[in-house]
């Protein structure tokens, strides 16, 4: 299995409900980040993970909460998000050289 | 990605070859990446080069690095209209947290 795997691949929520975007990866990877990308803009790292423990928290606001429960599994806790918030968020993992394996990434509107 | 450069657009006829460049600032860096984005989807790792090499070629694929100049470009020959996406340059500095840094990303057109 050489793939991450994100879901939901579309979602819509409103800026006072609670979600969550999921990730997934079998590759034996031991880090996992987390990206914000707008249109025709490069990825902005948001969070990483290294061995289930947050190293980098780039400053992101608290509405958005990672969760790593194992080495092979990334949350992303949502609450209270505002329009601007709208993205497409992308998963990642790579060894620790380098080489990162995206996933497709969960498309998110915030109405 | 202000420390990595990329032109934004590009547009070529199909059948051509594409060559897409890309600048960086750090001396050290370790491994350079080129990533390919299509409409809706993620990054897709289409190739990487070590800094100790000065090119890589992968089927359609060419990669060289000028290090003295500190750039590098992708090549795509025989260039398809399913080639056309957004194509990032990431860096990864070497001694830091092997974070990339991405460049703005290159629009590629093809037209049939």
């Amino acid at each position: 299995d050489t793939e991450v795997t994100q879901t939901p691949k579309h979602l819509v929520m409103g800026m006072t409900n609670k979600k969550s975007l999921k990730c997934e990866q079998h590759m034996g990877h031991r880090a996992m980040y987390w990206y914000k990308q707008k249109a025709k803009k490069p990825p902005e790292l948001m969070f990483v993970y290294s061995y289930e423990k947050l190293s980098i928290n780039e400053s992101v606001p608290s509405r958005f909460s990672p969760e790593c429960p194992n080495s092979s599994l990334l949350n992303l806790h949502l609450h209270a998000l505002q329009p601007e918030d709208s993205a497409l968020y992308l998963c990642a993992s790579s060894q620790a050289t380098g080489g990162y394996t995206f996933g497709s990434g969960t498309r998110l509107t915030v109405v | 990605g202000e420390d990595v450069e990329q032109s934004l657009f590009l547009s070529v006829r199909e059948g051509d070859s594409s060559v897409i460049n890309c600048t960086y600032t750090d001396s050290s860096s370790t491994y350079l990446y080129w990533y390919k984005q299509e409409p809706g989807a993620g990054l897709q790792l289409l190739t990487y080069i070590f800094s100790n090499m000065d090119m890589k070629q992968d089927q359609r694929l060419t990669v060289l690095l000028n290090k003295k100049d500190k750039h590098l470009s992708l090549r795509i020959a025989d260039t398809q209209t399913g080639d056309s996406a957004i194509y990032f340059c990431a860096e990864i500095r070497t001694g830091g947290s092997y974070i990339p840094t991405f460049g703005r990303g290159t629009s590629l057109i093809v037209h049939p």
